[in-house]
């Protein structure tokens, strides 16, 4: 089974600095991990994904996340917060065959607020 | 390309009733998935449907079952609605062929309260 764990429900930056939303993840076997962004009754827009091959992805809107196998980490992060990225932000996990095939767990959530 | 797109987008039931859920999912996607995500929470993943059969389910009880069609369009049916069933509901499409890797497109979701 695989879970996925999102360290803060709350990340306030402000408009420039470094964003960083923390997920760290927990699998049996080698995962797939997307980062997901959902704005105020809308749904989930995918930001990046890691399968294979470079553990650095580059996604939308200047975010990039890196594949830590040995910290079963996959951080996000963008070098600078635009007030437009203020949304939810979800990690999540799915297995990459079998019958966990294409099911994602996610994450519980992380809110970030971006001040002027 | 349509995208994925869900109806209706709000509805309110009471406990106890049935209540039926659509989906179309976005062009060429072979794959139908359902979340319910609660309010504060993550989604959830209900189940899954490729090629009109169901291809795994999460944890939720059977009076949770669905339909895909022919045209990939998707349903999804609760029966004997209860109050924890308030939720915002999300249809994502897929296109999956084999084992290769895919990409899920999400629906804008049905919000659903129960009262």
């Amino acid at each position: 089974a695989q879970s996925v764990t999102q360290l803060g429900s709350h990340v306030s930056v402000s408009e420039g600095a470094l964003v960083l939303l923390r997920c760290n993840y927990s699998s049996s076997v080698p995962p797939y991990l997307f980062w997901y962004v959902q704005y105020p009754n809308q749904g989930l827009q995918l930001l990046l994904k890691y399968t294979t091959g470079a553990t650095l992805v580059k996604g939308i809107n200047g975010f990039e996340a890196e594949f830590k196998k040995s910290e079963t980490s996959f951080h996000l992060t963008k070098p600078s917060a635009h007030m437009s990225d203020a949304a939810e932000y979800f990690c999540a996990v799915t297995l990459g065959g079998g019958t966990s095939y294409g099911k994602l767990t996610f994450g519980q959530g992380t809110i970030l607020t971006v001040h002027p | 390309e349509t995208g994925v797109t869900q109806s209706p987008t709000h509805l309110i039931k009471t406990r106890g009733q049935q209540v039926t859920l659509r989906c179309s999912s976005q062009s060429g996607h072979n794959t139908v998935s359902w979340y319910q995500q609660a309010l504060g929470q993550g989604p959830q993943f209900i189940f899954q449907y490729y090629r009109e059969e169901e291809n795994g389910r999460g944890n939720f009880p059977p009076r949770f079952s669905g339909l895909q069609f022919p045209n990939y369009s998707s349903e999804l049916n609760v029966n004997a609605l209860e109050l924890d069933d308030s939720a915002l509901y999300l249809c994502a499409s897929s296109w999956r062929v084999g084992t290769g890797t895919y990409e899920q497109y999400f629906g804008p979701g049905t919000r659903l309260t129960v009262t």
